[in-house]
C-alpha cells in the first residue's frame, strides 16, 4: 500500500542541525510532490515547503529558507529535510506528506518525527 | 501570503447536531485550491475536501465543503462521535501553501 514512514525522534541542542527522512513506498516514487509542515507542541499546521521528486526542486516558505534543505535520493525512494541552526521554537513534530496526481491536497501523510530542541 | 482565518476557535456540539466550520481569506483563493484536514489527538492529519466542495476517499457524505473567493464552509451534518477533532483549512493556490489556525471541535 502507499505509505510514507519517517525516521525516529530526535533530541537536538540549540544550534544543531537535525535532518528528517521520509521512505515512500506502494507508487511511483518520482510521480508524486512532497511537502513538509510542521506542527509545534498544542500549536496548528504549519507548511515548510515542497519538493518535486522527478528533478529535485524545491520550493519553501521565506521563515525557513535559508535554514531548511530539502533533498531526495531516487535510488532509494526516501526524501529529506534538513534544518539547521536549530532554536527551541523549531521544537515539534515533522511530517512530510504527499500530494495527489494533479493536486495540491495532501492525501498520505507520514506519521511524523519529534524533533526536540533542548540545551 | 495569503492568511486563512477560521472561526470559531472552538464549538461545542452534541452528537446528532450539526457544524458549521469558517475559513476566510486575506485575498481570494481559487476554489480548486481550497482543502480541508481532520486532526485527532497524536494523529496525522487526514485530507477530508479538496477543491473547497469534492469529498476525499473514504470520507463520509456527512461532510460537506462549499464556498468561494475568500469564505469557505465546512459542514458536518450530523455530529458522530468520531467527529470531535481538529479541522483545518489550506490553500495551495499561491506560495507559500498556509493553512488555518484550526477550529477544535469538541463534545458539548
Amino acid at each position: 500500500q502507499v505509505q510514507l514512514v519517517q525516521s525516529g525522534a530526535e533530541v537536538k541542542k540549540p544550534g544543531a542541525s537535525v535532518k528528517v527522512s521520509c521512505k515512500a513506498s506502494g507508487y511511483t516514487f518520482t510521480s508524486y510532490y512532497i511537502n513538509w509542515v510542521r506542527q509545534a507542541p498544542g500549536q496548528g499546521l504549519e507548511w515548510m515547503g515542497i519538493i518535486n521528486p522527478r528533478d529535485g526542486n524545491t520550493d519553501s516558505t521565506q521563515k525557513f529558507q535559508g535554514r531548511v534543505s530539502m533533498t531526495r535520493d531516487t535510488s532509494t525512494s526516501t526524501l529529506y529535510m534538513e534544518l539547521s541552526i536549530l532554536r527551541s521554537e523549531d521544537t515539534a513534530v515533522y511530517y512530510c506528506a504527499r500530494e495527489g496526481l494533479g493536486s495540491g491536497s495532501l492525501s498520505i501523510w507520514g506519521q511524523g518525527t519529534l524533533v526536540t530542541v533542548s540545551s | 501570503e495569503i492568511v486563512l482565518t477560521q472561526s470559531p476557535g472552538t464549538l461545542s456540539l452534541s452528537p446528532g447536531e450539526r457544524a458549521t466550520l469558517s475559513c476566510r481569506a486575506s485575498q481570494s483563493v481559487s476554489s480548486d485550491y481550497l482543502v480541508w484536514y481532520q486532526q485527532k489527538p497524536g494523529q496525522a492529519p487526514r485530507l477530508l475536501i479538496y477543491g473547497a466542495s469534492s469529498r476525499a476517499t473514504g470520507i463520509p457524505d456527512r461532510f460537506s465543503g462549499s464556498g468561494s473567493g475568500t469564505d469557505f464552509t465546512l459542514t458536518i451534518s450530523r455530529l458522530e462521535p468520531e467527529d470531535f477533532a481538529v479541522y483545518y483549512c489550506q490553500q495551495y493556490g499561491s506560495s507559500p501553501r498556509t493553512f488555518g489556525q484550526g477550529t477544535t471541535l469538541e463534545i458539548k
